[in-house]
């Protein structure tokens, strides 16, 4: 059984571009969470989806920043015109349907923005 | 304002001794609490979890104990062993099932 699975590892973007960072949930996970984590800190929520459906986007920066799980494909994550300060790694969980349950993570996405 | 902390950011341990990370909340809406180990440029791995009605969980060299009187927790492993070095998250989470993360107390185990 794969576990999640993140691409890319590693992007690297110029200030102005928009980066895409994707997710494949647990098989039978139908749950997905985004977090974020900057040099030196914890993992801070960004963002909760089901299929189709945003859940809870409280963690979200209110622009620039937008994520979706579709029915069909994995979840993006999108930044739209990245400053350097979105540098940061992006970790991806995901749980299965119970009201509570563990969260098990991807291998992240390191964003550099140049 | 940090709701879940983790005062020491690192912590050395002699191979085969007892390894205790601490963890301190304040929200007493959490009802369930994790640890995850976590090695450099890797993602987060589930070690073990607690719900707010139990006071402690064993797995193997891992024991969790909670004092929800105190918002406190702490993770003991035993033995201690050198790849067992690695960041050691707490985190908490209710019934919005996001997580909320401390900063991490990095342990080294001496061989």
């Amino acid at each position: 059984n794969a576990g999640v699975m993140q691409n890319p590892r590693h992007l690297v973007r110029r200030r102005g571009q928009e980066a895409r960072l994707r997710c494949s949930p647990m098989k039978g996970h139908s749950h997905v969470y985004w977090y974020r984590q900057l040099p030196e800190e914890g993992l801070k929520f960004m963002v909760y989806l089901q299929k189709e459906n945003i859940i809870d986007e409280s963690g979200m920066p209110k622009e620039r920043f937008s994520a979706e799980f579709p029915k069909e494909g994995p979840s993006i994550l999108r930044i739209q015109q990245v400053v350097r300060g979105d540098s940061a790694a992006y970790f991806c969980a995901s749980s299965p349907d119970r009201v509570v349950d563990t969260q098990y993570f991807g291998p992240g996405t390191r964003l550099t923005v140049l | 304002d940090q709701q879940v902390k983790q005062n020491s950011p690192s912590l050395s341990v002699q191979e085969g001794r007892i390894s205790i990370l601490n963890c301190d909340y304040t929200n007493s809406m959490f009802d369930y609490f994790l640890w995850y180990k976590k090695y450099p440029a890797e993602g987060p791995t589930f070690l073990i979890s607690i719900s707010s009605i139990k006071d402690k969980n064993e797995d193997g060299r891992f024991t969790v104990f909670l004092n929800k009187s105190a918002k406190h927790l702490s993770l003991h492993i035993v033995p201690s062993q050198p790849g067992d070095s690695a960041v050691y998250f707490c985190a908490a989470g209710g019934s919005a099932r996001q997580l909320t993360f401390g900063s991490g107390t990095q342990l080294t185990v001496l061989p």
